[in-house]
């Protein structure tokens, strides 16, 4: 089967600039996550899906962020303005099953100057 | 708080010797945990999940609910096992789970 798919790989912005994130998730599952891997972190989930429906998003800074699922397919995740500490690898996850695996997509490096 | 401990940000090992990455976690209901790796060049992928029970790769870990670890073993160490490794707990929010993340390991094995 297809993997997670997201775009851009790679992105620099400056400071106060504005950016969107692109993920397609494997084909058939319904809760789709983004997480943000700051440089000698763990990932960190910011938003989670299930369908076009958000069930978590306790840990998204929505001053600047915001994520969008139409038809419970393919997700954006937007900063607006991004700062310095937005630096970080944004990654989306997807799972369709019950054992809670979940798939990761390569993850796109976003360097805020 | 729900929260997963990995003591270790790098272990080095030689090929052949034993290795033990070490997690611990702190939940107050029954924990799912798992290992996720990830390989230069590639991405986050599971590698074991404790309710599995099973061993990946030569790679086993028991979840020891007194010590609150789930520790990751191999007894011989190759040098296609190096690569991050990241301990995760599985925990209920809003009635869906979500996985938290240690900080990582890296694992360098050496010829």
């Amino acid at each position: 089967e297809a993997g997670v798919a997201q775009s851009p790989r790679y992105k620099i912005i400056e400071k106060r600039q504005s950016v969107a994130f692109w993920c397609n998730p494997i084909s058939g599952h319904a809760t789709l996550y983004w997480y943000q891997q700051i440089l000698g972190q763990g990932p960190k989930l910011l938003i989670q899906f299930q369908n076009n429906g958000v069930v978590d998003d306790s840990q998204l800074p929505k001053d600047r962020f915001s994520a969008e699922r139409l038809k419970g397919v393919d997700s954006t995740l937007k900063i607006q303005p991004a700062k310095l500490e937005d630096s970080a690898v944004y990654l989306c996850a997807s799972n369709g099953n019950s054992y809670n695996e979940q798939f990761f997509g390569p993850g796109t490096r976003l360097t805020v100057l | 708080a729900q929260r997963v401990t990995q003591p270790e940000k790098l272990l080095s090992v030689f090929k052949g010797a034993p290795v033990e990455l070490k997690c611990n976690y702190s939940y107050s209901g029954s924990p799912e945990l798992f290992w996720y790796v990830q390989y230069s060049r590639q991405r986050l992928q599971l590698l074991l999940r404790h309710i599995s029970r099973e061993s990946i790769k030569g790679f086993t870990a028991d979840l020891n609910k007194g010590e609150t670890s789930f520790h990751l073993k191999k007894p011989f160490a190759q040098e296609e096992d190096s690569a991050m490794y990241y301990c995760a707990l599985s925990g209920l929010s809003g009635g869906y789970n979500k996985l938290i993340f240690g900080a990582g390991t890296r694992l360098a094995v050496h010829p």
